[in-house]
């Protein structure tokens, strides 16, 4: 099973939007409404910000939102802030009973 | 509040065997999975798979081949990793975390605990 696929990196100024994909197949992200977003800040364990695609848990900053077209998920992050600066990482539950996590997105923050 | 509190730190040789637990608290453990993922030095988070605490039902990643052994304790809401025959490419984080079954998400996550695989 291939890792989805990310930018390596993407960067925007305080204030600004951007928008990180995540390409997989139609066995995976386009199958399944299963598609969740984690932040991970060094040496630290990921925390949930999206799930279930477009949905967001109680604590997560509004700036977060999720969308998908067709075999392709999007997380966009509106309002940049200097705290945002992390690794995101997009994962998928699959058609053969398994998870796939996306190669993983550096976000810098100018 | 929910947590789950993973083992410590382990070096291990080559061929060796290691067994990660996590603790969890906070919930009733029966009614969600635990899955176990990890993350090489630079590396993505790869998937290594879950164990329904409720069910018993266990998944494992392929590229495991057999290596790798889910267990739990129900009384002590734990859940082991056990991995054996190790190489240097075992060498990384591992994270154990929550799910709910058939949600598709992990809401909270294990601090991970750093093996490393080395003569």
């Amino acid at each position: 099973q291939s890792a989805l696929t990310q930018p390596a990196s993407v960067s925007g100024s305080p204030g600004q939007s951007i928008t990180i994909s995540c390409a997989g197949t139609s066995s995976d992200v386009g199958a399944y409404d299963y598609v969740a977003w984690y932040q991970q800040r060094p040496d630290k364990a990921p925390t949930l910000l999206i799930f279930g695609v477009t949905r967001r848990p109680s604590g997560v900053s509004f700036r977060f939102s999720g969308s998908r077209s067709g075999n392709t998920a999007s997380l966009t992050i509106s309002g940049l802030h200097a705290e945002d600066e992390a690794t995101y990482y997009c994962s998928s539950y699959t058609a053969y009973n398994t998870y796939v996590f996306g190669t993983g997105t550096e976000v810098t923050v100018l | 509040q929910v947590q789950l509190l993973q083992s410590g730190a382990e070096v291990k040789e080559p061929g060796a065997s290691v067994i990660i637990s996590c603790r969890t608290s906070g919930y009733t453990f029966t009614s969600y999975s635990v899955q176990w993922m990890r993350q090489a030095p630079g590396q993505r988070l790869e998937w290594l798979g879950w164990f329904n605490a409720g069910t018993g039902h266990i998944r494992y990643s392929q590229k495991l081949q057999g290596r790798a052994t889910f267990l739990i304790d129900t009384s002590a809401s734990t859940a082991f990793l056990a991995l054996t025959r190790l190489t240097s490419e075992d060498t990384a984080v591992y994270f154990c975390a929550r799910d709910l079954p058939d949600t598709g998400f992990f809401d909270y996550w294990g601090q991970g605990t750093q093996v490393t695989v080395s003569s």
